[in-house]
């Protein structure tokens, strides 16, 4: 049983184009995150959502917009996608709040031609 | 800037040696984490240290924190190849609801 379960694990693409990433978690967990970690491993927060509610929205270009259906998915939708949109996105989720203990889902590999 | 900073960026050692990685960091903390990738795949949480707290073990895993010079680490004793990944460092700062997580350590065990 996969606790943090996020498809496609690979996305190749052309630039211009709208792709989309899903995520959802099975622990009950009430806080939903995804991450960027770019080639040289940095990882940098993008959006956290508590309970279907954003939370944290950090300088992220208007062309990602992240929707959380409920508690339990938190879904990345990217428009008009560029070069440096690559990289792997990485979905996580906490119990509570609390900033505590991340679990990650295994990637989602972006690359953009 | 990021939060976290770790040193080495990059540790070879034989099996059975320990490894010890360290991070830094800028802002006052609540609480101090530290997480293990292995390649192409998610991070996965090894061990939380409080700021109230000096030193934790779990395993074979011993996490220091010294929130004066505001650096913590982590040895890995009696390594084995499958110890072999990405470690970083995540902290909590001044922003409540966000791990900023270092720059990672890549540790290489050499059976």
């Amino acid at each position: 049983d996969t606790a943090v379960s996020q498809t496609p694990k690979y996305l190749v693409t052309q630039m211009g184009n709208d792709k989309s990433i899903k995520c959802e978690q099975n622990l009950g967990h009430d806080t939903m995150y995804w991450y960027k970690q770019d080639s040289k491993k940095f990882l940098k927060i993008m959006f956290s959502y508590n309970n279907k509610e954003l939370i944290i929205n950090e300088t992220v270009p208007n062309r990602f917009s992240p929707k959380s259906p409920d508690k339990a998915h938190l879904n990345l939708h990217i428009n008009s996608l560029e070069l440096g949109d690559s990289a792997v996105y990485f979905c996580a989720s906490t119990q509570g709040a609390a900033n505590e203990k991340l679990f990650f889902g295994s990637g989602t590999q972006l690359s953009v031609l | 800037s990021q939060q976290g900073e770790e040193d080495p960026q990059a540790l070879s050692i034989q099996e059975g040696e320990n490894a010890t990685m360290n991070c830094s960091y800028k802002t006052s903390i609540n609480n101090l984490q530290w997480y293990r990738q292995n390649s192409g795949r998610g991070l996965v949480h090894l061990i939380l240290i409080r700021s109230n707290e000096r030193e934790k073990h779990s395993g074979r895993l011993r996490v220091t924190l010294d929130t004066s010079k505001k650096s913590s680490s982590l040895l890995i004793t009696a390594s084995r190849a499958a110890d072999t990944a990405s470690y970083f460092c995540a902290t909590d700062g001044t922003n409540a609801g966000k791990s900023t997580f270092g720059d990672g350590t890549t540790l290489t065990v050499k059976p």
